[in-house]
């Protein structure tokens, strides 16, 4: 089926490990994003990208990389793990503005 | 800048109830408006939305009215089920600077509906 693929959908990681969440979509979007959700936040714009070649940060950069060579991948990089980054993380993507972003299953991140 | 407040949950409603969740937002411009729907366990899914002011998105027998004149979206359906119980998100995408496509959320509100 066509979508959003992530993950791992668990993970977990001790402060200072490093690691990759994957996520790809399969319907030639052109914006991708990821988003991380914490009880009474909503979700928070980590990165997000507008096109293969191109990203930017979001509200909450600080700790995470990404790149996007291809317009179906969108891996998000952890540098260093701390527990602060204890969260869901959920990739999305999109068409343009008027049509809404299409979200992965998530990855449940806990940092030790 | 741009950003949604929605109304705080929890909801608790039984069922057949009318359902209202109020969501407002603030924006330069002309705004996308969307509501998004969470089950346990599960990422959003778009549920409605509408795209330019006095618009009416609907779905799944809920709808959402697109007012400018009150910078509200309002989400109501008129008689819920028990299978209607999960998170909703209002949003608004918006082009800034250096992203056409730039997508808010509010907090969320929990609706439990109960039988």
């Amino acid at each position: 089926n066509a979508g959003v693929t992530q993950t791992p959908k668990f993970q977990v990681l001790k402060t200072g490990q490093s690691m990759t969440l994957q996520c790809a979509q399969d319907m030639n979007h052109e914006y991708m994003s990821w988003y991380r959700q914490d009880p009474g936040m909503g979700l928070r714009l980590i990165h997000y990208s507008v096109g293969a070649g191109i990203t930017d940060q979001g509200e909450v950069p600080n700790g995470y990389n990404v790149s996007r060579s291809t317009t179906e991948d969108f891996p998000l990089r952890l540098l260093s793990a701390a527990p602060s980054q204890t969260s869901v993380y959920f990739c999305a993507s999109s068409p343009g503005q008027n049509y809404g972003y299409t979200f992965g299953s998530g990855t449940r991140l806990t940092v030790v | 800048g741009n950003s949604v407040t929605q109304m705080e949950g929890p909801v608790t409603l039984s069922e057949e109830a009318f359902l209202t969740i109020n969501c407002t937002y603030t924006a330069t411009g002309y705004p996308s408006l969307f509501w998004y729907v969470q089950y346990p366990g599960e990422g959003l899914q778009l549920l409605l939305k509408a795209t330019k002011a006095d618009d009416k998105g609907s779905n799944k027998g809920f709808e959402a009215t697109y007012r400018k004149e009150t910078t509200s979206f309002h989400l109501e359906k008129g008689s819920v089920q028990v299978s209607d119980s999960a998170v909703y998100f209002c949003a608004l995408s918006l082009p800034t600077a250096y992203n056409n496509n730039d997508m808010r959320f509010g907090a969320g509100t929990r609706l439990t509906v109960k039988p």
